[in-house]
C-alpha cells in the first residue's frame, strides 16, 4: 500500500532564504512520486514529478526534488524564495500499477519580506 | 488548448436540495478523478474514471453521492439532499490514458460548494 507523509503544514521563510519542504512515502514496489502547487482558489498544478529517471528531478519555477530511496524522501527545495512562491504545496506517490495516486495533506509555504 | 474546466465555479444550495457538478476533461484525456477539498485538508479521493467506467468508486463519502461519465469526456457529479457537512471545493482532474501510474494529473480550479 502506498502512503504520504509531508511533515509540517505550515513552513515559514523569509524572502532569498532556502526553502525545504519534505516528504517521505512508502511503497512496496517503486513509485513514482509528483510534487503539486495549488494557488489559492485554483486547482493543482504539477511542478515536477519522479519515474525512475535521474534521481534528482528538476521542476517549473526554479523547484528540484530528490529521489533517495534509502530515505524514501522526495523532499522539494528552491534556493531562494520568492513571495510569489506562497502557497500550498502537495506531494504524491502513485505505484506502478495503481491508478490513484495518494496525496499528501500539503504544506503551506509562507514567505516573509 | 483548454484545460479541464468545472461548471459553476461557486455553488450557494440550501439543505437538502440537489446539485450537480460539471467537469470538462482536457481532450483525449481518458482518466478522470473527482476530489473534494474541505477548508485546510488535503485531497479526498471521491472516484476515478476509465473512459465511461469507475472502477473505483471506494472514496464516495454516502449513497447521496453519484458521478457519471458520458462519451468518455463531460462528468456529472451529483449530490442529492445535500448536507451542510458537504459543503467543500470539488476538484475534477485528468490525465492520459494511464500506464500505470506514471501520467501526471492536470486539474480544473474546481466548484466551491457551500450548503446553507
Amino acid at each position: 500500500a502506498q502512503s504520504v507523509t509531508q511533515l509540517g503544514s505550515h513552513v515559514s521563510v523569509s524572502e532569498g532564504a532556502l526553502v525545504l519542504l519534505r516528504c517521505n512515502y512508502s511503497s512496496s514496489v517503486p513509485p513514482y512520486l509528483f510534487w503539486y502547487v495549488q494557488y489559492p482558489n485554483q486547482g493543482l498544478q504539477l511542478l515536477l514529478k519522479y519515474t525512475s529517471a535521474a534521481t534528482l528531478v528538476k521542476g517549473i519555477n526554479g523547484f528540484e526534488a530528490e529521489f533517495k530511496k534509502s530515505e524514501t524522501s522526495f523532499h522539494l527545495t528552491k534556493p531562494s524564495a520568492h513571495m510569489s512562491d506562497a502557497a500550498e504545496y502537495f506531494c504524491a506517490v502513485s505505484e506502478g500499477g495503481s491508478y490513484i495516486p495518494t496525496f499528501g495533506r500539503g504544506t503551506s509555504l509562507i514567505v516573509h519580506p | 488548448g483548454a484545460g479541464v474546466s468545472q461548471s459553476p465555479s461557486n455553488k450557494v444550495t440550501e439543505k437538502g436540495k440537489d446539485v450537480e457538478l460539471r467537469c470538462d476533461p482536457i481532450s483525449g484525456h481518458t482518466a478522470l478523478y473527482w476530489y473534494r477539498q474541505s477548508l485546510g485538508q488535503g485531497l479526498e479521493f471521491l472516484i476515478y474514471f476509465q473512459g465511461n467506467s469507475a472502477p473505483d468508486k471506494s472514496g464516495l463519502p454516502s449513497d447521496r453521492f453519484s458521478a457519471e461519465r458520458t462519451g468518455g469526456s463531460v462528468s456529472t457529479l451529483t449530490i442529492q439532499r445535500t448536507q451542510q457537512e458537504d459543503s467543500a471545493v470539488y476538484l475534477c482532474a485528468s490525465s492520459p490514458r494511464d500506464l500505470g501510474g506514471n501520467q501526471p494529473q492536470h486539474f480544473g480550479d474546481g466548484t466551491r460548494l457551500s450548503i446553507l
